[in-house]
């Protein structure tokens, strides 16, 4: 069966560009989270979805940061005006529910020149 | 605010040798600890999950325990081979939250 899949697999952007990652869930998969992961360093909590609703966006590092899940399924991390400090690889995963394990994609890794 | 720590960040060790990896976290309420692989340019691979209220979970060469009283974990590995050569990542997940919170991992390279 497929497992989560992300897309683009690598994303180079210039300075002040606004970027779109997606994320494809396993299917009916309820819980949606991404995380952030610099080099060397373990996977930051961003965002948490369950379904369309976003419970929890406490690790969003500024409000260049966005994240939707308009029908509950595909989600989009968006990062405007993109700086040097937010290159690193973005993680998606999903859940059956919270209780679950937690499955990964194989990120996006994002490069601002 | 919860925090994982796991020591060493890197470990280097013959082929067939059996090791430890060991994981600290700080806030004792957790719902379950992950343990997770990750090899180089890839994403996370679950290895393991073990609920609060469990005290061990095996998969084949693989063995977790957990601690909760004393905030530890430690995943077991027998009979290492060159091909467990990975990172290996702890995460929590905390009281009501359902986010995980990780360590930085432990590099691990099994040499033929």
């Amino acid at each position: 069966g497929a497992g989560v899949s992300q897309s683009p697999r690598y994303k180079v952007a210039k300075r002040g560009q606004d970027v779109a990652l997606r994320c494809d869930p396993i299917s009916g998969h309820v819980s949606l989270f991404w995380y952030q992961q610099a080099l060397g360093q373990g996977p930051e909590f961003l965002t948490y979805f369950q379904n369309e609703a976003q419970l929890d966006k406490s690790g969003l590092p500024s409000d260049r940061f966005f994240a939707e899940r308009p029908e509950g399924s595909v989600s989009t991390l968006k990062i405007q005006r993109t700086q040097q400090e937010d290159s690193a690889v973005y993680l998606c995963a999903s859940s059956l529910g919270e209780q679950y394990t937690q499955y990964f994609g194989p990120g996006t890794r994002l490069t601002v020149l | 605010k919860q925090e994982v720590t796991q020591i060493p960040a890197a470990l280097s060790v013959p082929e067939g040798e059996n090791l430890v990896l060991n994981c600290s976290f700080t806030d004792s309420a957790i719902y379950n600890l992950q343990w997770f692989r990750q090899d180089p340019g890839k994403g996370l691979t679950s290895l393991l999950l073990i609920q609060s209220s469990q005290r061990e979970q095996t998969s084949g060469r693989l063995n977790a325990s957990l601690d909760k009283s004393s905030g530890r974990s430690t995943l077991y590995i027998a009979a290492s081979q060159p091909g467990d050569s990975a990172t290996y990542l702890c995460a929590v997940r905390s009281g009501a939250n359902s986010k995980l919170t990780f360590g930085k991992g432990i590099t691990l390279s099994v040499r033929p």
